[in-house]
């Protein structure tokens, strides 16, 4: 099956900073999505990205498909933000196949 | 806004019940599914459904069984719940529809419920 990458496995910021998460994948893919898990476990959507650049408020995100990766942009970090950041890919069919996440923290 | 509703945040239930995770969406959107969330294991697909009555495998059915009598709604059950069935259970939905086996593609976004924490004693 296809490979997700993420990296880096932990991140933790300064309340203001900026930050990039990577996810790659191993094959061609036609949907590719980035959730952010709170503390209460519900998965949150951010982004609905298979290919292209999309930005919301402080997030924003590019995939490079052609290249197998994508990346997640966050500006000026607040704690609110802290938690874990997923990458989930699919080639042509019906499953996501998730990254094992971006733990981020975000201290005061 | 898209709203998936899973019945329980939080269950606790004893070896050998039977249990009853129920999830329902209001986009009218085709395809369920259900995974669970353990630490180190990360997402694992349990079932899916494409269409009202149908349901394929996903990663690891072993222990589960669905129901999808209603489109807007999927059930997962247990019929014998193990210690090892403790797990966070995620349930989602998406729009696009047809079997993989048909041919048929899944292009749409997934949004996801609140999650259900089990615990099996």
């Amino acid at each position: 099956g296809i490979q997700v990458e993420q990296s880096p496995p932990d991140l933790i910021l300064q309340e203001g900073a900026n930050s990039t998460l990577r996810c790659n994948f191993s094959d061609s893919v036609n949907n590719l999505q980035w959730f952010h898990q709170n503390p209460w476990g519900q998965l949150i959507n951010l982004f609905y990205i298979p290919s292209g650049t999309k930005q919301n408020g402080r997030l924003s995100a590019t995939t490079v498909a052609t290249e197998r990766y994508s990346l997640l942009y966050i500006s000026s970090s607040q704690t609110t933000d802290s938690g874990v950041y997923f990458c989930a890919v699919a080639p042509n069919d019906y499953k996501l196949s998730f990254g094992a996440g971006t733990t981020v923290t975000v201290r005061a | 806004d898209v709203k998936v509703t899973q019945s329980s945040r939080y269950l606790v239930k004893r070896t050998g019940e039977k249990v009853f995770l129920e999830c329902v969406q209001d986009m009218d959107h085709e395809n369920m599914f259900w995974y669970r969330q353990d630490p180190g294991l990360g997402l694992r697909l349990i079932y899916f459904s494409y269409d009202v009555k149908m349901k394929e495998k996903g990663d690891i059915p072993e222990g589960y069984s669905v129901s999808r009598e209603k489109k807007e709604r999927f059930s997962l059950i247990l019929e014998s719940a193990s210690t090892n069935q403790t797990s966070m259970y995620l349930c989602a939905s998406s729009w696009g529809g047809g079997s993989r086996l048909a041919g048929g593609e899944f292009t749409g976004e997934l949004f996801f419920g609140e999650g259900s924490r089990l615990t099996v004693l």
